[in-house]
């Protein structure tokens, strides 16, 4: 497989559900994030991990806990999520995150999130 | 003050047109910029990045910076059915530690008449 590969697509989990997203990127890319995507919002960064290692945590709710065990894979665990938490969520990778240009991400396909 | 800021749209133009999209960001310490285009129930993908004030040709698209104004844009050349989509514009701050990632904007969707 090539680029970034989001699983699942769609996920639909109650409140009281514990579930996981998964990311793995194909490119050697150093660094990986977690966006959130609601209707009529802008992109909301959640998570940034270079080499493993969780550089920026912009303030989201303890419900939504990441793991990057190595630089390919990204994972967001979840657990106790509210139906405000619904929306799309996106992986993406860059090549590093140290000054430079052309450090445009590639996006994964998302995951749809649904909470009932 | 939204980070970074567009016209949510839709911006209509008919086929064959130029469409110009427009961008406005916050952070004058901003150095690289980017647009992403986004199709419905898809995710975004790349179109061009742009550092350095002026215009940059690729195809049918060119973007232009203005960083004393804050301002970028993205003008599609011949407008095509298939640029239908929603447009990002996002924004990156260098050599900060409080902030390493792209700030997008909320998009403006673009519809292109047949």
């Amino acid at each position: 497989e090539t680029g970034v590969t989001q699983t699942p697509r769609h996920l639909v989990m109650g409140m009281t559900n514990k579930k996981s997203l998964k990311c793995e990127q194909h490119l050697g890319h150093n660094a990986m994030y977690w966006y959130k995507q609601s209707a009529k919002k802008p992109l909301e960064l959640m998570f940034v991990y270079s080499l493993e290692e969780r550089v920026e945590n912009n303030s989201v709710p303890s419900r939504f806990s990441p793991e990057c065990p190595n630089s390919s894979h990204l994972f967001l665990h979840l657990h106790t999520l509210q139906p405000e938490d619904s929306a799309l969520y996106l992986c993406a990778s860059s090549q590093d995150l140290r000054p430079g240009r052309d450090y445009g991400y590639t996006f994964g396909s998302g995951t749809r999130l649904t909470v009932v | 003050q939204k980070e970074v800021e567009q016209n949510s749209g839709p911006l209509s133009v008919p086929e064959g047109a130029i469409a110009s999209l427009n961008c406005t960001y916050s952070d004058r310490g901003s150095q690289s910029f980017f647009w992403y285009r986004q199709y419905s129930g898809k995710s975004p993908e790349l179109i061009m990045s742009i550092y350095s004030n002026g215009d940059k040709e690729d195809g049918r698209f060119t973007a232009q910076l203005n960083k004393a104004s804050q301002y970028v844009s993205l003008l599609i050349r011949d407008s095509q059915p298939s640029d239908s989509a929603t447009y990002l514009c996002a924004v990156n701050r260098e050599a900060d530690t409080g902030r390493r990632a792209l700030t997008f904007g909320s998009g403006t969707r673009l519809q292109v008449q047949p």
